[in-house]
């Protein structure tokens, strides 16, 4: 069954040092996309980066990057320089076909 | 401004009382969803719809009906709410399917407490 699995339920970094939020999805489809998503505590859906299952080059948007390995079927998020706007839920999604099926999220904490 | 709009943001009912949160999307999107979000669990999609008159059942439609009239709107239904559906609501919105990097916009939520 496909399914997104984000193991981490709660991480802590320091300002201004990078964190990896872990992301793992299971399909058997070649043609899917992987979103990661922030939602503040305010609620609001905010999208950060996408990754497509043929893009052979890593994403990235600014401070964030997504290491995709394939062969692994991972897609962990890279956040460089934490800032402390960066505590927020993070949701890792895939994308197959018309459907969307998100990770159970991953709580991040920046401590000044 | 290209935005979703959900109505309404928080709403307490009763056990079996029907109603009705809208989502509107004035981005010509064609392609629209529903998803509740609850602790641990992440967001799950309910329903979603390709287009006009198009809408099929994503992985939690139990208890859900939605209709796509028109391309801007696409109203989520609980005939029969249960204290189950106790959940954020969002409405999202995108210019083709999940799939590609036309990424979704989502509503503000909808809070909704059945008692």
């Amino acid at each position: 069954a496909q399914k997104i699995t984000q193991t981490q339920p709660g991480m802590f970094v320091q300002e201004k040092e990078a964190v990896t939020l872990d992301c793992t999805y299971d399909t058997s489809d070649q043609s899917y996309g992987l979103f990661w998503y922030k939602q503040p505590s305010s609620g609001e859906m905010i999208f950060l980066i996408y990754q497509g299952s043929y893009d052979e080059q890593n994403a990235t948007e600014g401070r964030y990057s997504l290491n995709f390995q394939k062969a692994r079927k991972s897609a962990n998020l890279v956040i460089s320089a934490s800032q402390l706007g960066d505590s927020a839920m993070y949701f890792c999604a895939m994308t197959l076909y018309d459907k969307v099926i998100f990770g159970p999220g991953t709580s991040l904490s920046v401590i000044p | 401004e290209a935005q979703v709009t959900q109505n309404p943001r928080y709403l307490i009912t009763v056990t079996g009382k029907k109603l009705t949160v809208t989502c509107s999307q004035n981005m010509n999107h064609e392609y629209m969803s529903w998803y509740r979000q609850d602790p641990g669990l992440g967001l799950r999609q309910i329903y979603y719809s390709m287009n006009v008159e198009v809408t099929d059942k994503g992985d939690v439609p139990e208890g859900y009906k939605v209709s796509r009239k028109e391309k801007r709107n696409f109203p989520l239904i609980l005939e029969s709410p249960s204290p189950n559906q106790t959940s954020l609501y969002f409405c999202a919105s995108s210019g083709t399917s999940g799939m590609g990097a036309d990424t979704q916009y989502f509503g503000p939520g909808t809070r909704l407490t059945v008692l």
